[in-house]
This record gives structure tokens, sequence and C-alpha cells, in this order.
């Protein structure tokens, strides 16, 4: 069964700062891959998704993700964090075949600083 | 627009009194599931559909029942809640049901049950 490890469960920085999320996955196959993003009293909103092809990924509001297989990675990005980009984010995986979907990881909460 | 609508989205209740959370999209989605959000464990799935009148367990279906009676809905019941059951749910949809499709999430129900 595939899993996913979300190792930092909350994260601060501040405003403009860059950002990193760490996500790890365990499946045998190669994956589908996700991040979601859920804002305050929200439903979860899809980031970027990576099934195959170009190992970088390009997201919206300015988030990308890099698949590396050799770590089972795959590591949330963005260059400049703005003050509505605090809340949880969420990674997840998915297999071909499997009506179960996705498995989430824990999910990591992050502050933005002014 | 293309939604997934819950109602209610704030629910207080009592053990052992029975209640049903709806949940409705309006896409044509195949698949719909339900997930509850704890803290520490990320999204964990209840049940799901891949289409009218067929229905599956996901990893944690105990103390829950769902219908899908029609293809737009998927509703949730639990028929004698107890406190562990407080949390906050999610319905999500798909226009397919492996892996490498996107899920669409409703807002979230908070419920509290005393």
């Amino acid at each position: 069964a595939q899993s996913v490890t979300q190792p930092d469960i909350h994260i601060t920085v501040s405003e403009g700062a860059s950002l990193e999320l760490r996500c790890n996955y365990s499946y045998g196959a190669t994956p589908y891959l996700f991040w979601y993003v859920q804002s305050p009293g929200q439903g979860l909103q899809l980031l970027l998704k990576y099934f195959s092809g170009d190992t970088l990924v390009q997201g919206i509001k300015g988030f990308e993700a890099e698949f590396k297989r050799s770590q089972s990675s795959f590591n949330l990005r963005k260059p400049s964090v703005h003050w509505s980009d605090a809340a949880e984010y969420f990674c997840a995986v998915g297999r071909e075949g499997s009506a179960r979907q996705l498995t989430f990881g824990s999910g990591t909460q992050l502050t933005v600083l002014p | 627009e293309a939604q997934v609508t819950q109602n209610p989205r704030y629910l207080i209740t009592v053990t052992g009194k029975k209640l049903t959370v709806t949940c409705s999209q309006n896409m044509n989605h195949e698949y719909m599931s339900w997930y509850r959000q704890d803290p520490g464990l990320g999204l964990r799935q209840i049940y799901y559909s891949m289409n009218v009148e067929v229905t599956d367990k996901g990893d944690v279906p105990e103390g829950y029942k769902v219908s899908r009676k029609e293809k737009r809905n998927f509703p949730l019941i639990l028929e004698s809640p107890s406190p562990n059951q407080t949390s906050l749910y999610f319905c999500a949809s798909s226009a397919g049901h492996s892996g490498a499709n996107v899920l669409t999430f409703g807002a979230g129900s908070r419920l509290t049950v005393l």
C-alpha cells in the first residue's frame, strides 16, 4: 500500500522568503502525485500534480514541485511567499487502477510572518 | 459554477442521535468520496462510490453509512454518533475513479458529538 510522509507539521516563514515543503512517498510503481492547499474554512484546492514527463511541474499561485524518483520525494517550492499563502498543505499519492484514489499526508501548516 | 456542496457546514449533536450530512455535485461526476480530517492524521477516506448504487469502504468506515441513489448525491449517515466521530468531514468528487483523477472538494462539515 502507498503511504505519504510530510515530516514538517508546522513551518513559519517571513513574507517574501522562499519556501520548501517536504513530501516523501512510498509506492512500488510510478505514482500520481498531488499537492493540495486548504485555506482556513475552505475545502482543499489542487495546487499541482505530477503524472509523468518533466519532473518539475508548475502549479497555480506561483508554486512548483519537483519529482525525484531516487529520493521518493515530491517537494513543493515557492520562491517568494505572500501572506495569503498561509494555509495547510497536503501532499497526496494516487495509483493507477485504484478506486480508493488518494492517500494523503498528515499536512504541513504554513504560517507567514509580516 | 462547478462545485461540491455539503450541508450542514457546522453541527453540534449528542451521542446516539442519528444525523445525515448531505453532499451534492453539479459536474456529473461518476466518483464521489467522503473523508474525515483529524489533526496530525491528514485526510482519511471513509467511503467512496464509483457510480450509482456502487459504494465501498475506505480506510475508516466504522460507524458510518452511505448511499448513492442518484449520481449527484452522496449522503453520509451516522446512525448512532459517538464522540470519536467529532471531526471535519469533506465530500469530494471526480470524473473518473482512478488515482489519476483530480478531486473537487466541498467546503467541509465540522461535526461535534457531545
